[in-house]
């Protein structure tokens, strides 16, 4: 069975400075990973998504993810961190071999951006 | 485009009563799932449908659940003899294949 874990709860950043949610995952085939945002009082958005090809792959708002087949891992990043990134972030793993559709989402890691 | 639309937005319920939970996907999309969440939270899978496929109901927490999908449209989440811990938002989402999943925007759920 597939499973997704993030390991921090929080993660505090200034401003300007980069950030990093890191995200581990484990499953028995090939994995299909996908990064969510969720803002105070909106719904989640999708940010980005690694299928195949590139292991650096690009999403919205800047942010972009690597993916690391021998860490497991497809921890997110972003450049220099702007107070409105602030909101509630989940990793989210698919096994494309075993899985069919199900989707496993992490516990959430909640980012805060300090001006 | 539209996008996702679920209702009732809040739903108030009495303990050991039934709740409707509905869901509209995009148009065109194949895959349906619902997730429940409760406060503070992350996502629990609960249950996706695949086009013709048999949905994967593995996710759901007991046989006071069940949800229904017609076609490749609407769905109904079903909590029969509802209970305290059935209280969280429940959110429904719909993709293409395997891309990414447009989510909606909940309906919360408060046992009473």
């Amino acid at each position: 069975a597939q499973s997704v874990a993030q390991p921090e709860d929080q993660v505090n950043v200034a401003e300007g400075n980069p950030l990093t949610v890191k995200c581990t995952y484990s499953v028995s085939g090939n994995p299909y990973l996908f990064w969510y945002v969720q803002y105070p009082n909106r719904g989640l958005q999708f940010l980005l998504k690694y299928i195949t090809g590139d292991n650096l792959v690009k999403g919205s708002y800047g942010f972009e993810a690597e993916f690391n087949k021998s860490q497991t891992s497809f921890h997110l990043k972003k450049p220099s961190a702007l107070v409105s990134d602030s909101a509630l972030y989940f990793c989210a793993v698919r096994d494309e071999d075993t899985g069919g559709f199900k989707t496993i989402f992490g516990a959430g890691t909640r980012l805060f951006v300090k001006a | 485009g539209a996008g996702v639309s679920q209702s009732p937005s809040n739903k108030v319920t009495e303990k050991g009563k039934d709740v409707e939970l509905r869901c509209d996907p995009i148009s065109g999309h194949t895959a349906l799932y619902w997730y429940r969440q409760r406060l503070g939270q992350g996502l629990e899978f609960l249950i996706y449908f695949q086009g013709n496929s048999a949905p994967d109901k593995s996710g759901l927490p007991s046989d006071r659940f069940s949800a229904e999908r017609t076609g490749e449209s609407v769905s109904t989440l079903t909590i029969q003899r509802t209970q305290q811990e059935d209280s969280a938002v429940y959110l429904c989402a719909s993709s293409l294949e395997n891309y990414e999943q447009y989510f909606g925007p909940g309906t919360r759920l408060t046992v009473t």
